[in-house]
């Protein structure tokens, strides 16, 4: 079965600096692998998702992603972050359902 | 809004009882699925339904069970409620299912939230 791991629960990150939420996947054949985002008390929203093509995908608020195959790694990037990026970032990989990764919360502090 | 309602938005019950949660998907969307967040096991898949029919199964308890409505809204229904029950439920919905071609994103609605005493 697809799975996706995300190794760091918390992130801590000075607004300003760039960020980094890892995400490793386990799958069979090619991933679809995605990024989503949930704020307090909201579910879960798309920010981003690699089907094939070229290794770094963009997406939503400035948010972007690379995808390394040798690694099977697919971590989240943010040159410059906000405070208004803190929230819980989910690692999700498409199976016969979307299985997702336990979630890392990041903080960035002004 | 993200065009997927959840009905009710908290529900404080007690253990024991039966309780359903119903969710109307974003208009076009097909597909239906539900998940369960707790603090201790983050984000599990429950199931997923597609067009009225069954798809995929997850880790879904023998006490609840879940359908979708020739409307295409659905019901998640738990009874003989325990403590541990206690969470937020997460209904998305997408066009397609995830076990077809493409790469399906999924939808979510704001969640119910199940408080059992």
């Amino acid at each position: 079965a697809q799975s996706v791991a995300q190794p760091e629960d918390q992130v801590n990150v000075a607004e300003g600096n760039p960020l980094t939420v890892k995400c490793t996947y386990s799958v069979s054949g090619n991933p679809y692998l995605f990024w989503y985002v949930q704020y307090p008390n909201r579910g879960l929203q798309f920010l981003l998702k690699y089907i094939t093509g070229d290794n770094l995908v963009k997406g939503s608020y400035g948010f972007e992603a690379e995808f390394n195959k040798s690694q099977t790694s697919f971590h989240l990037k943010k040159p410059s972050a906000l405070v208004s990026d803190s929230a819980l970032y989910f690692c999700a990989v498409r199976d016969n359902d979307m299985r997702f990764g336990a979630g890392t919360r990041l903080t960035v502090k002004p | 809004d993200s065009g997927v309602t959840q009905t009710p938005k908290h529900l404080i019950t007690a253990t024991g009882q039966r309780v359903t949660l119903r969710c109307s998907p974003r208009s076009g969307d097909l597909s239906v699925y539900w998940y369960q967040q707790s603090l201790d096991q983050g984000l599990q898949f429950l199931i997923q339904y597609y067009n009225g029919e069954e798809r995929a199964k997850g880790n879904i308890l023998e006490r609840f069970s879940a359908q979708q409505f020739p409307d295409l809204h659905s019901e998640l229904n738990l009874s003989s409620l325990e403590l541990g029950d206690s969470a937020l439920y997460f209904c998305a919905s997408s066009v397609r299912w995830t076990g077809s071609s493409g790469a399906n994103v999924l939808t979510f609605g704001a969640g119910s939230r199940l408080t059992v005493l």
